[in-house]
């Protein structure tokens, strides 16, 4: 069992947009602005999408954006292309020993 | 550019040892640590651990804690994830990671290295 909550999985049509949330506790993702969202294509390494809840790398597409309220952050892409169909993971720091936590996984089906 | 590339795949026995490696390349390798994650077959990520190259300091989690060792080499800007006795449930994607410590995000990932064990 993951320390994040993710759902399973999430689809949407290209060109809508789609939200996925990422739940933990007050020890990391509501006590901190440190969030991130990584994005995982299929026999590829995961890719940094967005940072400290909302900052985007350089080079990630605007079509990204993230957001927290409360214990619960949220991944948001806008204007869906076939491209984006992948996994997606949340990180946060968090205050226990372990210094590292990731969510379960959401995989992106795009219709 | 900023880089980490892994060594490559491997095949084992259980019961036998192996070490991996992650080598940083286009920043200063002892401004971040570096982390150690596992994907299993059609799994999510699980971080094991971490490393500090600055001084070698080590964090791992309890689910790894006494199976694995992190250690790195700073003046070849390279960390390792080594094990003394393979296990066939230790089959599995291992990805290295740049980790700044703070604020807790990972960027780059390496390309991954495949362990297989298996008599």
């Amino acid at each position: 069992q993951s320390a994040l909550t993710q759902p399973a999985s999430v689809s949407g049509s290209p060109g809508q947009s789609i939200t996925i949330s990422c739940t933990g506790t007050s020890s990391d993702v509501g006590g901190y602005n440190y969030v991130s969202w990584y994005q995982q294509h299929p026999g590829k390494a995961p890719k940094l999408m967005i940072y400290d809840v909302s900052n985007r790398p350089s080079g990630v597409s605007n079509r990204f954006s993230g957001s927290k309220s409360g214990n619960t952050a949220s991944l948001t892409i806008s204007g869906l292309q076939a491209e984006d169909e992948a996994d997606y993971y949340c990180s946060s720091y968090t205050s226990s020993s372990t210094q590292g936590v990731f969510g379960g996984g959401t995989k992106l089906t795009v219709l | 550019e900023v880089q980490l590339v892994q060594s490559g795949a491997e095949v084992k026995k259980p019961g036998e040892s192996l070490r991996i490696s992650c080598k940083g390349s286009g920043y200063s390798f002892t401004s971040y640590w570096i982390s150690w994650v596992r994907q299993m077959p059609g799994k999510g990520l699980e971080w094991m651990g971490r490393i500090d190259p600055s001084d070698s300091y080590t964090n791992y989690s309890p689910s790894f804690q006494g199976h694995v060792t992190i250690s790195a080499d700073k003046s070849i800007s390279t960390a390792y994830l080594q094990w003394s006795s393979l296990k066939a449930s230790d089959t599995a994607m291992y990805y290295c990671a740049r980790h700044d410590g703070p604020t807790g995000w990972f960027d780059p990932w390496g390309q991954g290295t495949l362990v297989t064990v298996s008599s």
